[in-house]
């Protein structure tokens, strides 16, 4: 079945290190997306990515890092520069991502980070 | 940035009540979406509205592009348990514009 595949869907680090979370999709989606979901916060836009080997910061990119060298992965790190790095990882994917407008996203099951 | 409201935070209701949530915004949208999230899920798309005016229907909800293209409705009919969940709004202002989600609205139905 075609999809979105995040995984682990819990992840726990020690303080000061680094994790990749996984995000995999057989779409055939352009465009793809990394969001962090707080408690009361509504979902807050990572990165995005509109095209394989290209990706642009969101609203809140400090400490993380992304890569794009395939269409189907866009893999997150969450770097010990992320200072507060415990939330709800989401990450979404739609079709055209050269032409955002009427574009619907589709979202993986998350990724919940607990740091110890 | 653009921003969409969405409010209250919160939402009780009585299993077989109907209830209406809206989502507005100070800027024009140019593509409406609704999503429901379910505890540790991500969100899943329940209506995409891409019209001025344009009122779309999946079962037992209904969603309507407002005329001014500032806002948007969500009605849910004759609610049932499994309806708990947090329903988020989101849209596009225009080409190359990135999603924007409203903060979401936690319903609870009471059996």
């Amino acid at each position: 079945d075609g999809g979105i595949t995040q995984s682990p869907k819990y992840l726990f680090r020690k303080e000061g290190q680094n994790v990749t979370l996984s995000c995999e999709q057989n779409l055939n989606h352009d465009a793809m997306y990394w969001y962090r979901q707080d408690p009361g916060q509504g979902l807050r836009l990572i990165y995005y990515s509109q095209i394989v080997n290209d990706f642009q910061k969101g609203d809140i990119a400090e400490g993380y890092s992304v890569s794009r060298e395939k269409k189907e992965s866009f893999p997150l790190t969450v770097t010990s520069a992320q200072k507060n790095p415990t939330a709800f990882y989401l990450c979404a994917s739609s079709i055209e991502g050269h032409r955002l407008t009427n574009t619907e996203a589709f979202f993986g099951q998350g990724t919940r980070l607990t740091v110890v | 940035g653009q921003q969409l409201n969405q409010s209250p935070q919160s939402m009780f209701i009585q299993e077989g009540e109907d209830v209406s949530m809206n989502c507005t915004s100070s800027s024009i949208f140019n593509t409406w979406l609704w999503y429901k999230q379910e505890p540790g899920e991500g969100p899943v798309l329940l209506i995409a509205l891409y019209k001025a005016g344009e009122l779309t229907s999946n079962g037992r909800l209904t969603a309507q592009f407002g005329i001014t293209r500032k806002d948007s409705f969500l009605n849910i009919s004759a609610s049932i348990p499994s309806d708990v969940g947090i329903y988020f709004c989101a849209g596009h202002t225009g080409a190359n514009s990135k999603l924007t989600f409203g903060k979401g609205i936690t319903l609870s139905v009471r059996p």
